[in-house]
């Protein structure tokens, strides 16, 4: 069973580099045809994609956050992260990490879903 | 504010039928399927629907999914409190170099 957490400071202050981890355990985040992903949830609000990794290392970011995301793979800790510079009030949110599979069929394949998450982590960016 | 858009809320008493909207456009829904999550407060969010209309295994056949065009919907039938929730679609949407879409999220009341 995959399981993820995520974790870091709850709370970061403006202008800063909000920082999170996500541990998974279950399966080897370089073991597959897996992408990792990181969602946000405003309080109040709906759900936003952050952003993508894929076990080898390539990325794929929301365009309105993209000139301030990064995210990395830890193969050895079995870890990804996400980093989002320049953090102002309105990046204050509960931030999810999940796991995205793959979703084909008798050898054809439809797109891709969130299969696993996080419970989630909540960040405040206030100083 | 997201390019697939969903109603704020619903409601409904128990047993009734509600459905749910999901509105997009060409390079999202018109040629993407949607997945459904269910949201309930303080879990993680839950695949409903995968692929316009499928099940995964141990959703329940109250749920159900559609898609037609560049929209989409989500009817639950036999309204049970423990529905109440909110509800996402989520989407490819085509446009750059490819993104994840969420629609705003629908919240189901019970009452």
């Amino acid at each position: 069973q995959v399981q993820l957490q995520e974790s870091g400071p709850g709370l970061v202050k403006p202008s800063q580099t909000l920082s999170l981890t996500c541990t998974v355990s279950g399966v080897l985040i370089g073991g597959g045809n897996f992408y990792w992903s990181w969602i946000r949830q405003p309080a109040g609000k709906g759900l936003e994609w952050i952003g993508s990794i894929y076990m080898s290392g390539s990325t794929n970011y929301n365009p309105s956050l993209n000139s301030r995301v990064t995210m990395s793979l830890d193969i050895s800790k079995n870890q990804f992260s996400l980093n989002l510079a320049y953090v102002t009030a309105a990046d204050t949110a509960v931030f999810y990490c999940a796991r995205v599979l793959p979703d084909c069929s008798n050898g054809r394949c439809y797109g891709r879903f969130f299969e696993s998450w996080g419970r989630g982590a909540r960040v405040t960016v206030s100083s | 504010q997201s390019v697939v858009t969903q109603p704020p809320s619903v409601s409904g008493t128990p047993g009734q039928s509600i459905t749910i909207s999901c509105s997009g456009g060409s390079s999202n829904i018109g040629d993407n399927y949607v997945y459904w999550y269910q949201h309930l407060p303080g879990a993680a969010p839950k695949l409903l629907i995968y692929r316009a209309d499928q099940r995964p295994s141990g959703v329940p056949d109250r749920f159900s999914g559609s898609q037609s065009g560049t929209s989409a919907s989500l009817a639950i039938s036999g309204l049970r409190s423990e529905d109440e929730a909110d509800y996402y679609c989520a989407v490819w949407d085509n446009n750059l170099s490819g993104s994840w879409v969420f629609g705003g999220g629908t919240k189901l009341t019970v009452l």
